[in-house]
């Protein structure tokens, strides 16, 4: 199965500032079928982005992903107070489907 | 509005069995994989079963191979989850999600039930 490693595993930003999260997978990640997911607690995952780059819908355009192959990116521009919460990447690729570990992007 | 409902979560013995359901309503039910992933206390998510649209193909994770069933009722519009033989590691918040595209593939998942816990243990 496909390894999903995300980095780093707690980022610390002030309202505002430019979060960098980092989805590495163990090999390659075919067709680019990434998605990403926000969830905050006490709630469900909610899909920001899939096919690495494409918003899913109502989704601000502060958020943005990049990425091919094995390395993939999720970019919040500017952070709004409701975006701390924690994020995860999943690829769909090659079954099983697998997360990664998370990302708690945090007030610094 | 497209809305997953679980239910059935509880408190059971280690060893013991649970029926998960999901309700679903707001899209054709028959025409979509259904997924269940669960998250653990303070841990992440992680993939347990998924089945096609019709019922006929199904998937389950290794941790839960042997002693979860999945199904579906497209004519109720209800996705289930029997949990047998169930241990400590088991416990956690079960979701039930839906597949963006179509029956017969499992892609990301678009839609997510709010959740339902189930804690094993004595």
């Amino acid at each position: 199965e496909i390894v999903l490693t995300q980095s780093p595993g707690t980022l610390s930003l002030s309202p505002g500032e430019r979060a960098t999260l980092s989805c590495r997978a163990s090999q390659s990640v075919s067709s680019s079928y990434l998605a990403w997911y926000q969830q905050k607690p006490g709630q469900p995952p909610r899909l920001l982005i899939y096919g690495a780059s494409r918003r899913a819908s109502d989704i601000p355009d502060r958020f943005s992903g990049s990425g091919s192959g094995t390395d993939f990116t999720l970019t919040i521009s500017r952070l709004e107070p409701e975006d701390f919460a924690v994020y995860y990447c999943q690829q769909y690729g090659t079954s099983p489907l697998t997360f990664g570990g998370g990302t708690k992007v945090e007030i610094k | 509005e497209v809305q997953l409902v679980e239910s059935g979560g509880g408190l059971v013995q280690p060893g013991g069995s649970l029926r998960l359901s999901c309700a679903a309503s707001g899209f054709t039910f028959s025409s979509y994989a259904m997924s269940w992933v669960r998250q653990a206390p303070g841990k992440g998510l992680e993939w347990v079963s998924g089945i096609t649209g019709s019922g006929y193909s199904t998937y389950y994770a290794d941790s839960v191979k042997g002693r979860f069933t999945v199904s579906r009722d497209n004519s109720k519009n209800t996705l289930y989850l029997q949990m047998s033989g169930l241990r400590a590691e088991d416990t956690a918040v079960y979701y039930c999600a839906k597949d963006p595209y179509g029956p017969n593939r499992y892609y990301y998942m678009d839609v997510w039930g709010k959740g339902t816990t189930v804690t094993a243990s004595s």
